[in-house]
């Protein structure tokens, strides 16, 4: 039973535009959540992430959403740019001080076309 | 079905020891990875394979080495265990390396050196 669920495994964009990723999760103790974007034959980068005190967050072009009541999050890119295609990694966790595991979404693969 | 199990889900032991964190998985992926969650919950992939064969090798001690006796096994064994190993360890799987595919998390292995 997946906790973590990245419920469209693609997404195609236009250069310029908008790009929202979605994310839904199931457990209500996660209090953490982090998206990671990954290139092929590399390993994940680490891009925002947000805790459940905060409804948003913004990084430079990208910003996260997180709707606790619905149990949901999103990831929004704006202006979408060619470099941006790539995997991007949904995760969750309870943040403690401590190494609780986080638990992934399988991701979505974004598109973005010139 | 788990589609991507690791063994043990906690893992305590003494500073010296050697230990090993098994991974399988049975969705007929070509490629595993192993990753480490450093304590803010940043994910560093340490290694890939690809049909039984080494493909990414980031920087870690030697003392840390990847084994992978067929392609839907990928069993990390550590010597000399320090007080710095301890974090969780995630094993992963993708259908190739080369690609912008999703990727499956196991649940993550909890290591406490003492």
């Amino acid at each position: 039973d997946q906790q973590v669920k990245q419920n469209s495994p693609s997404l195609s964009v236009q250069e310029g535009r908008i790009s929202i990723l979605n994310c839904d999760y199931t457990n209500s103790m996660f209090d953490y959540f982090l998206w990671y974007k990954k290139y092929p034959a590399e390993g994940p980068t680490f891009l925002i992430s947000i805790s459940s005190i905060k409804d948003k967050n913004e990084d430079g072009r990208f910003t996260v959403f997180l709707n606790k009541s619905a149990k949901h999050l999103s990831l929004h890119i704006v202006p979408s740019q060619p470099g941006d295609s790539a995997v991007y990694f949904c995760a969750a966790s309870e943040w403690d001080s401590g190494n609780t595991p986080l638990v992934f979404g399988k991701g979505t693969r974004l598109s973005v076309i010139a | 079905d788990t589609a991507v199990s690791q063994t043990p889900k906690y893992l305590v032991t003494q500073m010296g020891n050697d230990k090993s964190i098994k991974c399988e998985q049975n969705l007929g992926h070509d490629t595993m990875y192993w990753y480490k969650q450093d304590s803010k919950k940043f994910l560093k992939i340490m290694f890939s394979y690809n049909n039984k064969e080494l493909i990414i090798n980031e920087t870690v001690p030697n003392r840390f080495s990847p084994k992978s006796p067929d392609k839907a096994h990928l069993n990390l064994h550590i010597n000399s265990l320090e007080l710095g190993d301890s974090a969780v360890y995630f094993c992963a799987s993708s259908p190739q390396p080369d690609s912008y595919n999703e990727q499956f998390f196991g649940p993550g292995t909890r290591l406490t050196v003492l």
